[in-house]
């Protein structure tokens, strides 16, 4: 069962246009969620996080929405830049759980020059 | 710097033998985990750990044992049990409680593993 879904494996981007990565989830106790961007062979790195009492979380060229009742996420970068072509993965944690994040299998996105 | 390190980068296995993946953090996080990432699948939880000697198996944990004798500490083993060893492990810590909520997970560079 997989509670949190990406369901776009890859996008592609026009540089300077802005782009959109989406993540839906079922779990309806998920507390905060992230985003994190990883290179090919190498770790994951965090990107920006929500708690699930806010609409919106913005950092320079990186802005996460969150809409609980759709329970979707989305990440937007603008303007896009070729040093933002990575995989991103959405993560979701419950805080009454364990402590453990739940990843999405990931979007490819490709910033074109 | 403060980090977590995971050695070596490549590694290759014959098949049938055991090959221990190691994991080290100088961050004094409490918990740390093993994930694995194969292409299309994200990224999936093998083992964890929230505390020195005690640990708990994750979604895909058959064919793999770990041990926590040290904070800093979390090898992973791949044994010959495991079907399809081929992959990139990867390794992360972080703060247990509250704190590991909104900060996330610190991951190592990873580990990729072949068998030949």
């Amino acid at each position: 069962d997989q509670q949190v879904k990406q369901n776009s494996p890859s996008l592609s981007v026009q540089e300077g246009r802005i782009s959109i990565l989406n993540c839906d989830y079922t779990n309806s106790m998920f507390d905060y969620f992230l985003w994190y961007k990883k290179y090919p062979a190498e770790g994951p790195t965090f990107l920006i996080s929500i708690s699930s009492i806010k609409d919106k979380n913005e950092d320079g060229r990186f802005t996460v929405f969150l809409n609980k009742s759709a329970k979707h996420l989305s990440l937007h970068i603008v303007p896009s830049q070729p040093g933002d072509s990575a995989v991103y993965f959405c993560a979701a944690i419950a805080v009454t759980g364990t402590y453990k994040y739940i990843f999405g299998t990931g979007t490819r996105l490709k910033v074109l020059a | 710097d403060g980090g977590i390190t995971q050695s070596p980068k490549y590694l290759f296995r014959k098949e049938g033998q055991n090959v221990t993946l190691s994991c080290e953090q100088n961050l004094n996080h409490d918990a740390m985990y093993w994930y694995r990432q194969d292409p299309g699948q994200g990224l999936r939880l093998i083992y964890y750990s929230q505390i020195v000697n005690d640990f708990q198996k994750g979604d895909i944990a058959e064919g793999y044992s770990v041990s926590r004798e040290k904070k800093e500490s979390f090898p992973l083993t791949v044994t010959s049990a495991q079907k399809n060893p081929t992959a990139f492990y990867l390794c992360a810590s972080s703060i247990h409680g509250q704190g590991a909520t909104s900060y996330g997970y610190t991951f190592g560079s990873g580990t990729r593993l072949t068998v030949v």
